[in-house]
């Protein structure tokens, strides 16, 4: 399958510090990239779509602000959390589509703020 | 709203039985479907796919099953290893590079 890469896969970070977390598309080109966050023993929930070279576009309840998302170049979109405080510490997932639907995901991060 | 949902929380089998998961969906206008399998600390991996013109699709001990008359989706592990424990999520989507709504998932259990 396809090679979504994301990094670090763990992150430790004081209260109030900025955190970004890359996502690569290693082999495919991808103008779109998508950001899950997933809470202990929790489905994923989509926070935003990242779309190359415009706007991301977040899902209800998502603070855009909060989560500054750049998707740069075609297999390269950034998540930085922003002011990060102990409540935004979770798992994030990125992924990205080589065709039309199939969705394959990077390996994760773990976000702990202190 | 729409949901995607899993009837059971947690499944326990035998090491050589085969598993069954059941996912259930409520948006009648979705029309692709995956199951992923998610080890601890990694992110999901593809399974299996079928899309909504086909009731039964066949990977490496790995079934597929999908009944759009009750909204159900099934995926059956033939002959179960302890490399298949891990949580399974079924997820749904409209149409092409449209949004993926995942199920709550289920963690398999794999007895020796």
């Amino acid at each position: 399958g396809a090679v979504v890469s994301q990094h670090p896969s763990w992150v430790i970070c004081k209260s109030g510090t900025s955190v970004k977390i890359e996502c690569r598309s290693l082999d495919f080109q991808a103008t779109t990239m998508f950001w899950y966050r997933q809470f202990p023993k929790q489905s994923l929930m989509l926070m935003a779509t990242s779309n190359e070279g415009s706007k991301a576009t977040y899902e209800q309840g998502v603070e855009k602000d909060k989560f500054l998302i750049n998707h740069a170049s075609l297999t390269l979109s950034t998540l930085t959390v922003t002011s990060a405080h102990p409540e935004d510490s979770s798992f994030y997932i990125c992924s990205a589509r080589p065709t039309a639907e199939k969705l394959f995901f990077g390996s994760g991060t773990q976000l702990s703020v202190l | 709203g729409e949901s995607v949902g899993l009837h059971l929380p947690t499944l326990s089998v035998q090491e050589g039985d085969n598993s069954i998961i059941n996912c259930a969906y409520s948006n009648s206008a979705s029309d692709y479907f995956i199951w992923y399998k998610q080890e601890s600390g990694k992110g999901p991996q593809f399974i299996i796919d079928i899309r909504s013109n086909m009731d039964k699709r066949q990977g490496q001990r790995v079934t597929v099953l999908l009944n759009k008359t009750v909204k159900h989706l099934s995926l059956q592990i033939a002959a179960t290893q302890p490399g298949d424990s891990a949580v399974y999520f079924c997820a749904e989507t409209t149409g092409a590079n449209s949004k993926l709504t995942f199920g709550k998932g289920i963690t398999l259990s794999v007895r020796p």
